[in-house]
């Protein structure tokens, strides 16, 4: 039982590159979530979805974009990296108030 | 809004002695509450919740928590600590009655010592 995946682990970007953060859950869940992690600062809601096709913003949405075409898959889109997106991005998935998170992606924008 | 305020951003104890880690939360409806656990290069582990059943909730690991709602508090609690225990801990209200979007404190880091 995997729960929720996230792909990459670790990623380094240059300034002005463009990447999607992969995130995956079998848990047939209908709510996922992006979050990230600075230090000190807790967890910010970036974008969540409460079922396919449909998603919304979160508390720190600038620079960020999602899609969700399936249940399972909830992938987060830089268009343009910055330094202040160097973060830990985590991705959760939930039925209904307990949510499962997964590893977490370590981003660093150089 | 919905907001949790963690209390203290870093907790010392020794192994065996009582932990008490502080939450006080505001919300405009009868909330649901979380602790959650992160180890050091880990991702997040749900310790309990609460959703207006028993005031007082038992997590895992011997973890527990009482809701009171007249001081607005969801303090954590473990009667002995363990090296184990080590890690952040994170209080989160629901930001939504459906309990579909959480708000998380600032973290509390626990360390414990032999």
């Amino acid at each position: 039982n995997a729960g929720v995946t996230q792909t990459p682990k670790f990623r380094i970007l240059k300034i002005g590159q463009s990447m999607t953060l992969q995130c995956a859950q079998d848990m047939n869940h209908n709510y996922m979530y992006w979050y990230r992690q600075d230090p000190g600062m807790g967890l910010k809601l970036i974008y969540y979805s409460v079922g396919a096709g449909i998603t919304d913003k979160g508390e720190v949405p600038n620079g960020y974009n999602v899609s969700r075409s399936t249940t399972e898959d909830f992938p987060l889109r830089l268009e343009l990296a910055a330094p202040s997106q160097t973060s830990v991005y985590f991705c959760a998935s939930s039925r209904d108030t307990e949510a499962f998170f997964g590893q977490g992606t370590r981003l660093t924008v150089v | 809004a919905q907001s949790v305020t963690q209390l203290d951003s870093h907790v010392s104890v020794s192994e065996g002695t009582p932990v008490l880690l502080r939450c006080n939360y505001s919300s405009s409806y009868s909330p649901s509450l979380f602790w959650y656990v992160q180890h050091p290069n880990k991702g997040l582990q749900l310790l309990l919740k609460y959703t207006s059943a028993a005031t007082l909730v038992k997590g895992i690991n011997g973890f527990e928590a009482e809701f009171k709602k007249s001081e607005t508090s969801f303090h954590l609690t473990k009667p002995s600590a363990h090296m184990s225990d080590a890690a952040e801990y994170f209080c989160v209200v629901a930001a939504n009655q459906a309990g579909t979007a959480l708000i998380f404190g600032k973290g509390t880091t626990l360390s414990v010592s032999s």
